[in-house]
């Protein structure tokens, strides 16, 4: 059974701080790993789609990194605003398996 | 280009009862996936259709949930009868091929009382 880890499982921020997840799975018949944003009542969103191993991609004042290797990937958001409240979701998928959600990072930003 | 829809956004109904939803993905997209996302919990993959065929429903408790996708274009979830433990937010995405990215719609978020 693949088990996709997630951590924090919430976090609060004060508006204007930079923060960070971690999203861990496994290392073995890695195919592409995920990031979503799902904001509350709206459809998840997808942020990045990571296939190379020491990957690194950037949207805005996110950006994330990944490690097939030691099965990781950081997701990183620069200066936080309170429009990025919301629940970072990571999946994981082998090849041509389902993704595997983990159980997401809530994060509320305070202004 | 016009995402994934979804219908209803919420229901709310009462155990034993029955319940569809439904959904139409983005044009052309030949794979579809309906999800389940317990409170508290990740999406789970429910069913994988491939244009009108099921890939994938190792997870469908097929005892009380069904599927179809019967033209390979919009699709219905059934739920009969409904337990309490059904309550959750059921998620439609779709892709233009398997393993690759997938589009959301906004979920529809059955409450059962």
């Amino acid at each position: 059974i693949l088990n996709v880890e997630q951590s924090p499982q919430s976090l609060h921020v004060q508006e204007g701080d930079s923060t960070n997840f971690t999203c861990s799975f496994p290392s073995s018949n890695f195919y592409a790993l995920h990031w979503y944003r799902w904001e509350t009542a709206k459809s998840p969103e997808a942020l990045f789609v990571m296939t190379l191993n020491g990957d690194e991609k950037k949207k805005g004042r996110i950006s994330a990194t990944l490690n097939t290797k030691e099965g990781y990937s950081y997701l990183y958001i620069k200066g936080s605003q309170p429009e990025d409240s919301a629940t970072y979701l990571c999946a994981f998928n082998s090849g041509n398996t389902p993704l595997v959600f983990g159980k997401g990072t809530r994060l509320s930003v305070i202004a | 280009e016009a995402g994934v829809a979804q219908s209803p956004r919420y229901k709310i109904i009462e155990k034993r009862q029955s319940v569809a939803f439904w959904c139409n993905p983005i044009s052309g997209h030949a794979t579809l996936y309906w999800y389940q996302q317990i409170l508290g919990q990740g999406p789970k993959l429910l069913i994988q259709f491939q244009n009108n065929g099921v890939v994938d429903d190792s997870q469908l408790p097929k005892d009380r949930f069904s599927a179809e996708r019967l033209k390979g274009v919009d699709s219905t979830l059934k739920i009969q009868p409904a337990k309490l433990e059904d309550s959750a937010v059921y998620l439609c995405a779709s892709s233009s091929q398997v393993a690759n990215e997938q589009f959301f719609g906004p979920g529809t978020r059955l409450t059962v009382l």
